[in-house]
């Protein structure tokens, strides 16, 4: 059975420092998804890796995967306010269509 | 571009009623999801379709049941609704074989069972 944990849960931290949000999996997978969520909204992607070593960058937001050790990270630069909700990651099983997501990670950035 | 339709967006239920919740999409997808999200957590999965025909439970089926019968639509059946099933629900569809795989999602539909 896939998990998906992410860690922490939760995260207050100020404007202008660096974090990173842990994802790990369970099972073999090669497909990895980041999504934000602002409070009664639905998910916006924010990044899809699709192998072993993929990294993607979108403003102050940076996403890796490394496949072998079941893990992705996403790394907030220099935090601004604007970053505050809740960050998800999602995994599929390799070779299969089933897509679990992690409890979720809520970032509060305080000016 | 609709995109993912959900309908419909709220919805209050007594215990034991029955609804079905609708999802389309437009975007010529295979593989469609539905989700729960309760307050303070992250969505589990209730069943999906990787394709037209074909459905799979999720982590959380029980109290639920899905339809595929066409590539564009996928709707999930409350038969007997309980107050657990109170949740927000959301639809998904992914992209598959394109190299992009990207997830698109509905807006949501908040479901009170009283």
């Amino acid at each position: 059975e896939l998990k998906v944990e992410q860690n922490p849960l939760f995260l207050s931290m100020q404007e202008g420092k660096n974090y990173t949000i842990y994802c790990n999996y369970s099972t073999t997978s090669d497909r990895l998804y980041w999504y934000r969520q602002d409070p009664g909204k639905s998910l916006e992607s924010l990044f899809v890796l699709l192998s072993n070593g993929a990294v993607k960058q979108e403003g102050r937001l940076m996403a890796s995967l490394d496949t072998k050790a079941r893990l992705s990270t996403l790394h907030i630069t220099a935090a601004v306010h604007d970053l505050s909700a809740t960050y998800f990651c999602a995994v599929i099983i390799q070779g299969a269509q089933k897509l679990v997501f992690g409890q979720g990670t809520r970032l509060t950035i305080n000016p | 571009n609709a995109g993912v339709t959900q309908t419909p967006k709220f919805q209050v239920l007594k215990t034991g009623q029955s609804m079905t919740l609708q999802c389309a999409q437009d975007m010529n997808h295979n593989s469609m999801y539905w989700y729960r999200q309760d307050p303070g957590m992250g969505l589990r999965l209730i069943y999906y379709s990787a394709s037209e025909g074909t459905t799979d439970k999720g982590e959380v089926p029980n109290g639920y049941n899905v339809s595929r019968l066409n590539k564009r639509e996928f709707s999930l059946r409350l038969e007997s609704a309980a107050p657990s099933q109170t949740s927000v629900y959301f639809c998904a569809s992914r992209e598959t074989g394109t190299g992009r795989e990207k997830l698109f999602f509905g807006s949501g539909t908040q479901l009170s069972v009283l």
